[in-house]
């Protein structure tokens, strides 16, 4: 069975500082990897999405994530954090035949 | 253009009463898909149609939760004998089609409070 963890409930960042959060995943297959951010009372929003090719993946909002195989991870990370990422991420993971899984979220917080 | 979107937003029923949580995909979208979402975590897959058909219905809690889509397009989450442990927020997404790489787009949600 697939699965997805992100080991952080919470991170706090100084702005201007490099982020990450971290995230592994667990499937059967090859997988398929996703970001997502969720602002309060909004729906989540589409940040990158990992699916073959470059383990560097970019996205939205100067977004990246790298995908690593032996480790079986997929940290999202961001080189200058602003204080509006304030949020909280979501790491999903889906095999080729399944439904796709979502972690428990991690809350970001960008410190001014 | 527009997004997914969701109606109502805010519903708030009484234990044991029926409620219909309503989505409309991106147009064009052939995949569709309910989450429910507590708080405090990750959405939790329900179903999921390709087309009219519940291609994967296998998140539904109970039989008291059942879902169509009859044209391929607007859908319908539907809750018999409402408990309080159906409260949580309820998310739409569409995708072009249901292949795993596709992205799936998020409706914003509709909140549920059963008293």
């Amino acid at each position: 069975a697939q699965s997805v963890a992100q080991p952080e409930d919470q991170v706090n960042v100084a702005e201007g500082n490099p982020l990450t959060v971290k995230c592994t995943y667990s499937v059967s297959g090859n997988p398929y990897l996703f970001w997502y951010v969720q602002y309060p009372n909004r729906g989540l929003q589409f940040l990158l999405k990992y699916i073959t090719g470059d383990n560097l993946v970019k996205g939205s909002y100067g977004f990246e994530a790298e995908f690593n195989k032996s480790q079986t991870s997929f940290h999202l990370k961001k080189p200058s954090a602003l204080v509006s990422d304030s949020a909280l991420y979501f790491c999903a993971v889906r095999d080729r035949d399944d439904k796709i899984i979502f972690g428990k979220g991690t809350r970001l917080h960008i410190l001014p | 253009g527009a997004g997914v979107s969701q109606t109502p937003s805010n519903k708030v029923t009484e234990k044991g009463k029926y409620v219909e949580l309503r989505c409309d995909p991106i147009s064009g979208h052939t995949a569709l898909y309910w989450y429910r979402q507590s708080l405090g975590q990750g959405p939790e897959f329900l179903i999921y149609f390709q087309g009219t058909g519940a291609a994967d219905d296998s998140g539904l809690p109970n039989d008291r939760f059942f879902a169509v889509r009859p044209e391929g397009s607007v859908s319908t989450l539907k809750i018999q004998r409402t408990e309080r442990g159906d409260s949580a927020v309820y998310l739409c997404a569409s995708s072009l089609t249901s292949l795993a790489g596709d992205t799936q787009y998020f409706g914003p949600g509709t909140r549920l409070t059963v008293l």
